[in-house]
């Protein structure tokens, strides 16, 4: 089946203790990129990349950091996680830059204390 | 930056009636602009996509207008029903980044 794949799902940690996650696409997919959403804000872009070793800044990409060394993986870190960054976390794929349809991962729920 | 504006935040309206959700933007010519569905605790879900050269896309029960002097996206859904409801979000392209607006919460009573 072709997906995108999240993980973890749920995850509630504390200020500054490093933590990564992941994302998996199986559709060979160039396009992959990372929202956080959070109430009366929306989906804001964190962090794309257009392909394999090529990633981009989106609108709100403070305080986290990506790579990009295969294909159909694109982690994402959050080296010292602060509360401010409790938030609803999606990764997404599309085919390509000519390809419009973005497929969404379910979802990180993130919760800093 | 992109400012993306929908509406009203929730439309409510009787089944079998015409939904209208309206998608406003400022600041860039988007190469083309999208239409999303999400259910609660669901990821988004693509739906429609018009390009800046299109006035009007269809698909089944949706459609889309595009009017870029007006900086306007109109996303109607006819014939409505009960399991329309959802949050429905617009989101504009520029060519690399997305920007997305906040979303309509529609319900549609029976």
């Amino acid at each position: 089946e072709a997906q995108v794949t999240q993980n973890p799902r749920y995850l509630i940690t504390v200020t500054g203790k490093k933590l990564t996650v992941t994302c998996s696409q199986n559709m060979n997919h160039e396009y992959m990129s990372w929202y956080r959403q959070d109430p009366g804000l929306g989906l804001r872009q964190i962090y794309y990349s257009m392909n394999v070793e090529v990633t981009d800044k989106g609108d709100v990409p403070e305080g986290y950091k990506v790579s990009r060394k295969e294909k159909r993986n694109f982690p994402l870190i959050l080296e010292s996680p602060s509360p401010n960054q409790t938030s609803l976390y999606f990764c997404a794929s599309k085919p390509g830059l000519r390809f419009y349809e973005q497929y969404f991962g379910p979802g990180t729920r993130l919760t800093v204390t | 930056s992109q400012k993306i504006e929908q509406n009203s935040e929730a439309l409510n309206i009787q089944e079998g009636k015409t939904a209208t959700l309206t998608c406003n933007y400022t600041n860039y010519s988007p190469a083309y602009l999208q239409w999303y569905r999400q259910d609660p605790g669901r990821g988004p879900v693509f739906l429609l996509l018009i390009r800046e050269n299109e006035k009007e896309k269809r698909k089944e029960r949706l459609k889309v207008t595009f009017d870029t002097t007006l900086k306007q996206s109109l996303f109607h859904i006819t014939a409505s029903q009960p399991a329309d409801s959802a949050t429905y979000l617009c989101a504009l392209f520029t060519g690399n980044q997305f920007y997305f607006g906040t979303g309509t919460s529609l319900t549609v009573i029976p």
